[in-house]
């Protein structure tokens, strides 16, 4: 089946630093690949649409400048956090599909902790 | 994407039939019913999807009713493994985006 590959899926930063975190597909190519943040108790919230080859698509109230996303690979898409502040902190789920209308693949996700 | 409404909680015990109901009554015709499921601190898990058949496969049953409005995930015999929160997301056909709501928390007890 579809494998979506996460890393790190811990990371502790301190305030003011960047994190990237890289979601990859292992046995697929995907053109579009999403990125989720995930508060403790709260359902997970779409951040962006990463898209192969062209800017990354932000949802409402997302700022752009501080999420930079990069999708350079059929395989790759990076989410850096850039100028980490404790309020980031949160869990980071990546996702991506082979095909139109298959099921979803999500990756194991990331914990950030920004100190 | 239509709206999805869920009950917030459910127990279910081990060995029973988990009946989780979902409410989509603002559906449209070209927009799938998709189920995920969450369990603690992980990545969502695909479940099953469909249009407007009742659908199975190793994981679980999904009833569709007759005018779409509402949807029933079935796991048939639960074990303490399915304790998770589980989300009915209303997809459109032209769409690659997947919302979620605030799901449902089964909790199966031994």
């Amino acid at each position: 089946g579809a494998v979506v590959s996460q890393h790190p899926s811990r990371v502790i930063c301190k305030s003011g630093t960047s994190v990237k975190i890289e979601c990859r597909s292992l046995d697929f190519q995907a053109t579009t690949m999403f990125w989720y943040r995930q508060f403790p108790k709260q359902s997970l919230m779409l951040m962006a649409t990463s898209n192969e080859g062209s800017k990354a698509t932000y949802e409402q109230g997302v700022e752009k400048d501080k999420f930079l996303i990069n999708h350079a690979s059929l395989t790759l898409s990076t989410l850096t956090v850039t100028s980490a502040h404790p309020e980031d902190s949160s869990f980071y789920i990546c996702s991506a599909t082979p095909g139109q209308l298959v099921g979803y693949t999500f990756g194991s996700g990331t914990r950030l902790t920004v100190v | 994407d239509a709206k999805t409404t869920q009950p917030p909680s459910m127990d279910c015990a081990e060995g029973r039939a988990a009946n989780l109901p979902c409410n989509h009554s603002t559906i449209s015709g070209n927009e799938y019913v998709y189920w995920y499921r969450q369990i603690h601190s992980q990545g969502p898990q695909y479940i099953i999807h469909g249009l407007k058949n009742n659908e199975t496969n190793e994981m679980a049953s999904l009833i569709i009713t007759e005018d779409r409005k509402s949807s029933t995930l079935i796991l048939p015999h639960a074990t303490l493994r399915d304790t998770a929160v589980y989300y009915c997301i209303v997809r459109g056909y032209n769409t690659d985006k997947l919302i979620f709501g605030t799901g449902t928390r089964l909790q199966v007890f031994p």
